[in-house]
């Protein structure tokens, strides 16, 4: 299993263009998850889904769009990039029962 | 006011040298406890989960919960420098489960050899 993998690495972006970050999970996860990470803000929830075809909004989700047509994939969309989106992006899944969520390696994000 | 509050440090200790993280947080509906444990440039893993209160232990790792006091504290014993890392404490309510998370800032530790 590659478990959740995220794509790409690191990403440069210019103010106003858009880009989609990649998520996938192969571990049949109904649950995933999108987070940003900022220095001394820790991991602040931005949309997460429930299942294919269900999502919801998390703590800060403006700026940002997500759909999951399947299981296995989760995309993050910026329509308009700006500099306040410049941070480590990280997707997680998991399942009901589960005690955790599994982390993907992150996608760095710097929006000039 | 943040619902999860974590002292971020950082905080640098000798090895060998018993460590305690904390978290306060103001939400009492909270009932599931996690400690997760993030190297540099790396994804967060799951360290220590604890349902409601009282204390789990895994080896030199203990957690504990005070829900009365809405208190939070994670002990690492015998530290080692393969401890450097950003612990982060993250709660979920019962209805929400693990699919969300609420976090702590995180704690930067550093043992030092």
């Amino acid at each position: 299993n590659a478990g959740v993998t995220q794509t790409p690495k690191f990403q440069v972006l210019k103010t106003g263009q858009s880009m989609t970050l990649q998520c996938a999970q192969d571990m049949n996860h109904e649950y995933m998850s999108w987070y940003r990470q900022d220095p001394g803000m820790g991991l602040r929830l931005i949309h997460y889904s429930v299942g294919a075809g269900i999502t919801d909004q998390g703590e800060v989700p403006n700026g940002y769009n997500v759909s999951r047509s399947t299981t296995e994939d989760f995309p993050l969309r910026l329509l308009s990039a700006a500099p306040s989106q410049t941070s480590v992006y990280f997707c997680a899944s998991s399942s009901p029962g589960l005690e955790t969520q599994y982390f993907g390696p992150g996608t760095r994000l710097l929006v000039l | 006011q943040k619902e999860v509050e974590q002292d971020p440090g950082p905080l640098s200790v000798p090895e060998g040298a018993i460590v305690s993280l904390n978290c306060t947080y103001s939400n009492s509906a909270f009932q599931y406890f996690m400690w997760y444990r993030q190297y540099s440039r790396k994804g967060p893993e799951l360290l220590m989960y604890t349902y409601s209160s009282g204390n789990k232990e895994d080896g030199r790792f203990t957690a504990q919960v005070d829900k009365s006091s809405k208190y939070i504290s994670l002990f690492i014993r015998d530290s080692q420098p393969s401890d450097s890392a950003t612990y982060l404490c993250a709660m979920s309510s019962a209805i929400q489960g693990a699919q969300k998370l609420v976090f702590g800032q995180g704690t930067r530790l550093t043992i030092n050899p």
